[in-house]
C-alpha cells in the first residue's frame, strides 16, 4: 500500500465553523507533513511531524491546529478561517531521514 | 535563505524532447527531487538526485551538478499526458523538509 489517503476531498466552510482534515498512511512512514497550495503556486510547508511529535511549524497561524494521534494518522483542525485560507491542503509522508514524500490527493478547501 | 528557480512556463510538441532547468541556492543540500503535478491533483514523485550525474528512468531523466547548483529534467518522446506542472524541490538538510521551486507549467501541443 503506497497510498496517502485524505478526507474529505472537498470542503466548504464558513468563517465561524470548526472542521477537521484527515490524513492516513499505512506505509510505516514516521514523518508526516501538511502543505498548503494556492492555484498555480508550489506547495508551501505548514507542519512536520516526526515520530508523532511536531518538529517543524512554519509560522502558521493558530487557527490551524495539527494533531498526530498515532503513526498512521494526521489531522488538521480548522477554526475561524479566513477566505484567503481557501486552498488545496496536501498531506504527505516519508521515511524518517529520507524526504521522498508521498502525497495524498489533497482536500480542496473553500472558506466563505 | 532558500532560492530555487525554474522557468514559469514551457511549450513543446508531441514526440519532441524538452529540458526543464532548475537552479538552487540553499543553506544545505541533501538531495534534489522532481515531482509532476497535474492540475487539481497531488504531486507525484519522478526522480531523486543526490550525487552529480544523470539518472535515467524510462522517458524521464534527471541531471544534477552540485558545484553549479543546477539540475534539469529531460522528457523524451513527449505525450499529451505530459502536460502538467513540474516541481523541483530541494532537501536542504534541515530535517525532513523539502523546499519547492515555483514549478514549470509544461504544455504539450499536437
Amino acid at each position: 500500500d503506497t497510498e496517502v489517503t485524505q478526507t474529505p476531498k472537498h470542503l466548504v466552510m464558513g468563517m465561524t465553523n470548526k472542521k477537521s482534515l484527515k490524513c492516513e498512511q499505512h506505509m510505516g512512514h514516521r514523518a508526516m507533513y501538511w502543505y498548503k497550495q494556492k492555484a498555480k503556486k508550489p506547495p508551501e510547508l505548514m507542519f512536520v511531524y516526526s515520530y508523532e511529535k511536531l518538529s517543524i511549524n512554519e509560522s502558521v497561524p493558530s487557527r490551524f491546529s495539527p494533531e498526530c494521534p498515532n503513526s498512521s494518522l494526521l489531522n488538521l483542525h480548522l477554526h475561524a478561517l479566513q477566505p484567503e485560507d481557501s486552498a488545496l491542503y496536501l498531506c504527505a509522508s516519508s521515511r524518517q531521514g529520507y524526504t521522498e514524500a508521498f502525497f495524498g490527493q489533497g482536500t480542496r478547501l473553500t472558506v466563505v | 535563505g532558500q532560492n530555487i528557480d525554474q522557468p514559469t512556463e514551457m511549450t513543446a510538441t508531441e514526440g519532441a524532447i524538452v529540458q526543464i532547468n532548475c537552479t538552487y541556492q540553499t543553506s544545505g543540500f541533501n538531495g534534489l527531487f522532481w515531482y509532476q503535478q497535474h492540475a487539481g491533483e497531488a504531486p507525484t514523485f519522478l526522480s531523486y538526485n543526490v550525487l552529480d550525474g544523470l539518472e535515467e528512468k524510462g522517458r524521464f531523466s534527471s541531471f544534477l551538478s552540485r558545484s553549479k547548483g543546477y539540475s534539469y529534467l529531460l522528457l523524451k518522446e513527449l505525450q499529451m499526458k505530459d502536460s502538467a506542472s513540474y516541481l523541483c524541490a530541494v532537501d536542504n538538510n534541515a530535517g525532513n523538509m523539502l523546499t519547492f521551486g515555483g514549478g514549470t507549467r509544461l504544455m504539450v501541443k499536437p
